[in-house]
């Protein structure tokens, strides 16, 4: 199986904040790496698939890069309905493993 | 716009068999680029992928899963299902129906997601 990690695993910032949030696989998954955003009590929701393209309707200061190991999510300023936790999750080979998740908290 | 809902008991007994139901709406399950998964999240903790079925009846399995586990689809009903065998207390989460889609160039994503349900396993 492929190993997703992500850091830092909490990270405390402020509202029009700059962030990154990394995620590192195992072994290359080329591009194909997603990320997901949850809110308490709610569903994961998709917000970059492919390392870079945009979900419809996610605003556009989440973006997202890399290839092969490493990749990053930034969100470019921080607004208050971000304060979530992030996944990312790796869609190269079967199983499709998430990475453990960065919970992203208000300073 | 495409709906899941999962349905199925939120008790089940140690060693017994754990068994959902997700039902589609809004679209037909019948979808040549489409998966659809099932996902779990124990109480606090992280996304575990557990596998996933194609209308045609193709599945793909968590291998730390799969001797346990079968995942079907009924196209006639726009359903699809899970069924874990001989659960124990570490089963215990909330579960999450999804479905996939696949894009050429950037692979599959999961996009659309149920709201979950939550089973937990106990004697």
């Amino acid at each position: 199986d492929i190993q997703m990690t992500q850091s830092p695993s909490s990270l405390s910032a402020s509202v029009r904040d700059r962030v990154t949030i990394t995620c590192r696989a195992s072994q290359s998954i080329r591009r194909y790496l997603n990320w997901y955003q949850q809110k308490p009590g709610k569903a994961p929701k998709l917000l970059i698939y492919g390392t870079s393209s945009l979900q419809g309707g996610v605003p556009s200061r989440f973006a997202g890069s890399g290839s092969g190991t490493d990749f990053t999510l930034t969100i470019s300023s921080l607004q208050p309905e971000d304060f979530a936790t992030y996944f990312c999750q790796q869609s190269d080979s079967s199983p499709y493993t998430f990475g453990q998740g960065t919970k992203l908290e208000i300073k | 716009q495409v709906q899941l809902q999962e349905s199925g008991p939120g008790l089940v007994k140690t060693s017994q068999t754990l068994s959902l139901t997700c039902t589609v709406s809004g679209g037909s399950i019948n979808s040549g680029n489409h998966y659809w998964s099932w996902i779990r999240q124990p109480a606090g903790k992280g996304l575990e992928w557990i596998g996933r079925v194609h209308s045609s009846g193709t599945t793909n399995y968590n291998p730390s899963l799969k001797s346990r586990l079968t995942i079907s689809v009924d196209t006639s009903k726009n359903q699809f299902s899970l069924n874990l065998r001989s659960v124990t207390a570490t089963d215990t989460a909330l579960y999450y129906c999804a479905r996939d889609t696949l894009n050429i160039l950037t692979g599959y994503y999961t996009d659309t997601w149920g709201q979950g349900t939550l089973v937990a396993v106990s004697s």
